[in-house]
Order: C-alpha cells, then structure tokens, then sequence
C-alpha cells in the first residue's frame, strides 16, 4: 500500500484566497483524521471521521474551516478565506478500529503558507 | 489537554540504548499507553503501546511500572535515524482521538 497519501505537499498563497488540502486515506480504513502542527501549538486535531460521517469536529478553529470526506478514499480540508495565522503543517492520518492497535497512519504533510 | 509528562529533551549516544521516560499518574484502568515518534518534517509514527505488561517489538521495547502511573520507552541500539521527537500518549483502546502533548525531543549523537 503507498500509505496516506497528501496533496498538495507545499502550497502558498495570499491572505483571502481559498485554500484546498487533499487526503487519501489507506484502503480499507474507516477512519479519518485531519490535523495541525505548528511551533507555537503543537500538532492538534481538527476533526476526524468514522465511515465517512465527521464525527468530532470541535478542534475546527473556525467557520473559515470546513472539511468533507464525500466517499471512504477521498477527503479534503478547506480553508476561506485563509489567513496567516493559518500557516502551518497539516497531516492526514487514517485507521482501522476494527482490530487492535488502533494505530494511526499519518501522511507527510501539506506545508502551507499564507502571505 | 495531554495526560502525560515527559521531558523535553535528551541527548543518547549512537549504539546506546536511548531510555525515554513517561509519567501518567492519572491513567485510568481501561487506558493504554502509546508511543508514537516524528522525525523531522515527516507525519508521526506508531512505534509500540501496552497496557500494563512490558512489550516488545522489532522497533522498541516499552516498560510499565506496576502501579502503571510511568513508563519508559527503550530504543536498544539508538541510531542517528532514531533522532526525533517522541510522544507518550494515553488512550482508551478503542477511544478514537489521540491528543499529542510536547514530547521529547532526542538527540542522537555520534
């Protein structure tokens, strides 16, 4: 299996423009974890799925953030009108709860940053 | 907010064994402890977990107090690639969310 997979992998942008980051989980995972990294906090969740239906979205800083997973191999995180405070390191990561470890696979990362 | 302490940093010389301690004084009986690591600029990575048993795997060893209020996480030979921050975690086993505290920062040095 080639992991998560995420895209973009860097994207920069102006303060106000949308931004889309990309996720495809592992197959056959059921769920689906968007989160955050940056110095100053630290890697936190956003908010996760279960078979596709968010689940916990209570780590979403804001209204400017939404996110959707329409089907189970595809999930993407939007951000509008983005903001430099936005700039961070935004992981993928997906699981299987069906069995333990209940481990979490993470993908590399979409580096974004807003000027 | 994270369950567990840890220090922020060490330093372990290459072919050491890297001991990377973990203080969970709160955990509940039906909670595990995880390990996870991130290497620089890469997503983090599962490495071991238990409950209250030691455990073993091809990566690391993890060692739990009886009274399962620590633990210690123990890389046998630390390679330069083992530099990294490494997270202890607290969770119920089949609880969804994993919240990642600091870590620890590990030096690796040759």
């Amino acid at each position: 299996d080639a992991g998560v997979i995420q895209s973009p992998r860097h994207e920069v942008t102006e303060m106000g423009q949308e931004v889309t980051l990309r996720c495809k989980p592992i197959s056959g995972h059921d769920y689906l974890f968007w989160y955050r990294q940056t110095m100053m906090r630290g890697l936190e969740l956003l908010i996760y799925f279960n078979n596709n239906v968010p689940i916990d979205d209570s780590g979403m800083p804001e209204d400017r953030f939404s996110a959707k997973m329409p089907n189970a191999s595809f999930s993407t995180l939007k951000i509008q009108p983005s903001e430099p405070r936005d700039s961070a390191v935004y992981f993928c990561a997906s699981s299987f709860q069906g069995s333990p470890p209940y481990e979490q696979y993470f993908g590399p990362g979409t580096r974004l940053t807003v000027t | 907010d994270a369950k567990t302490t840890q220090p922020p940093s060490m330093d372990c010389a290459e072919g050491r064994a890297a001991n990377l301690p973990c203080n969970h004084s709160t955990i509940s009986g039906n909670e595990y402890v995880y390990w996870y690591r991130q290497i620089h600029s890469q997503g983090p990575q599962y490495i071991i977990h238990g409950l209250k048993n030691n455990e073993t795997n091809e990566m690391a060893s993890l060692i739990i107090t009886e009274d399962r209020k620590s633990s210690t996480l123990i890389l046998p030979h630390a390679t330069l690639r083992d530099t990294a921050v490494y997270y202890c975690i607290v969770r119920a086993n089949r609880d969804d969310k994993i919240i990642f505290g600091k870590g620890t920062r590990l030096h690796i040095l040759p």
